[in-house]
Order: structure tokens, then sequence, then C-alpha cells
């Protein structure tokens, strides 16, 4: 499978403003792309997730948009809260193996948001 | 349903023991993952399996890890001898296809001493 590239690696924000974390793919097959956050010491859990056939989806703060000619998708978080601390993760499915849900996950990018 | 149940939460054992893991799915999924997790290497794929047969297992690191499936319910992941470099968090998920939502366990930190 293809790796996914994962900027920044961290990130410092202050409460209120917005944090953007992109990630990078190579294999054009891929069609599903979800988002993971990891809170410390706890389990990495979906935030949200876009199929190929969406440019962007919005659930209240967070939203994400797809550009599959560029192979790249983004996470934004508007109006940062405190508890949006954690690490996040961008996902792909492996186009070879989508059926059987095999992920193939980015480094994480530890978001801080400071009051 | 409870979720991906993993046990032990912590393990803690001493290099060359044996250490089991063990994860029950969420009923009805039908593909498993075991992942490791460390600050180094971040999130690493070891095996995973669709309808209780494995299907890749090239992130296994070593021949000292194997995993087992004997069952929709129960997998388990074995470190035999267990070395020091194997400390990490060791996540169990599971899924009902390739298009839904992943859904991890709580993992179980293991440290070997």
């Amino acid at each position: 499978g293809e790796n996914v590239e994962q900027h920044p690696s961290t990130l410092s924000v202050q409460e209120g403003d917005s944090a953007v974390i992109k990630c990078t793919y190579s294999d054009s097959a891929s069609n599903y792309f979800p988002w993971y956050k990891q809170e410390l010491g706890k389990r990495p859990q979906l935030i949200i997730d876009i199929r190929s056939n969406v440019g962007e989806k919005k659930d209240q703060r967070i939203a994400v948009t797809l550009n599959k000619t560029a192979k790249h998708f983004s996470l934004h978080i508007t109006e940062t809260q405190p508890e949006d601390s954690a690490v996040y993760f961008c996902a792909k499915l492996d186009s070879l193996t989508d059926s059987w849900g095999k992920l193939q996950f980015g480094a994480g990018t530890q978001v801080v948001v400071t009051p | 349903d409870a979720g991906v149940i993993q046990s032990p939460r912590h393990e803690v054992t001493e290099m060359g023991q044996e250490v089991t893991l063990r994860c029950k799915p969420i009923s009805g999924h039908n593909s498993l993952f075991w992942y490791r997790q460390t600050m180094m290497r971040g999130l690493e794929l070891l095996i995973y399996f669709n309808n209780n047969v494995p299907i890749d297992d090239s992130g296994m690191p070593e021949d000292r890890f194997s995993a087992k499936m004997p069952n929709a319910s129960f997998s388990t992941l074995k470190i035999q001898p267990s070395e020091p470099r194997d400390s990490a968090v060791y996540f169990c998920a599971s899924s009902a296809s390739g298009w839904t939502e992943a859904f991890f366990g709580q993992g179980t930190r293991l440290t070997v001493v």
C-alpha cells in the first residue's frame, strides 16, 4: 500500500483560532478518508470521514475537504477549544484491500490549544 | 454493545517471558486489526483478519509475534519471548466493512523490563 504523509507534526493554536491539518497520498484509487482523534491515554476515535464522491463535509466545528485530483485532504477545526487538544490522525482505505477495511494512517498531528 | 474489549489493560513482564494479549471485537464485525503504537513509529498495523482468516501479517515485526482468531468473537496476539523493545501500546480494532468506521479497543500498555 501507499503511505499517507501528514503535516504538521505539531500545531499550537490560541483558543478560538482555527487549526488545519493536511494529508497527501499517492494512490489515486483510494475512496475513503477517515480522521481519528486520540486524547492522551485514550483510544483513537473517529471524528469525521469523507468518501471520494464529495469534496467537503462538515460536522459542527469540524470540516474535511478532499481534492482527489491533487491527492490531498485536510481537516479544519474552527473556534478551537481546550478540549480539542489531542493527536489527530488522517487515514485512507487501502485501495487494494478496501473491502477488508485496511487503513493506512498518517504519522499524527499533536494539536495544543492554549487558553 | 460494549465496544471492542481488550485485556489486560496493563501488562508488565520480564524479558524472555511469554505475553498474550486478548481482544473481543464488536459482534457482527468481520474485520479485526492489531496495531502497535509507539512514539517513534506511530500507529503500525501488525496483522489483520477478515472472517477469522489472517489476510496480511506483513507488519508482524518478527517470528516472536503470532496472532490467532479461532472464532468471530476472540483474537489473541502473542509475543514469545518478549523483549524490552516490544514495550508499546497494542490496540485491537474491528470494523463491519471496508467503508465504515474502525472501532478501537482501549489498548493494552505492555512494558517489558
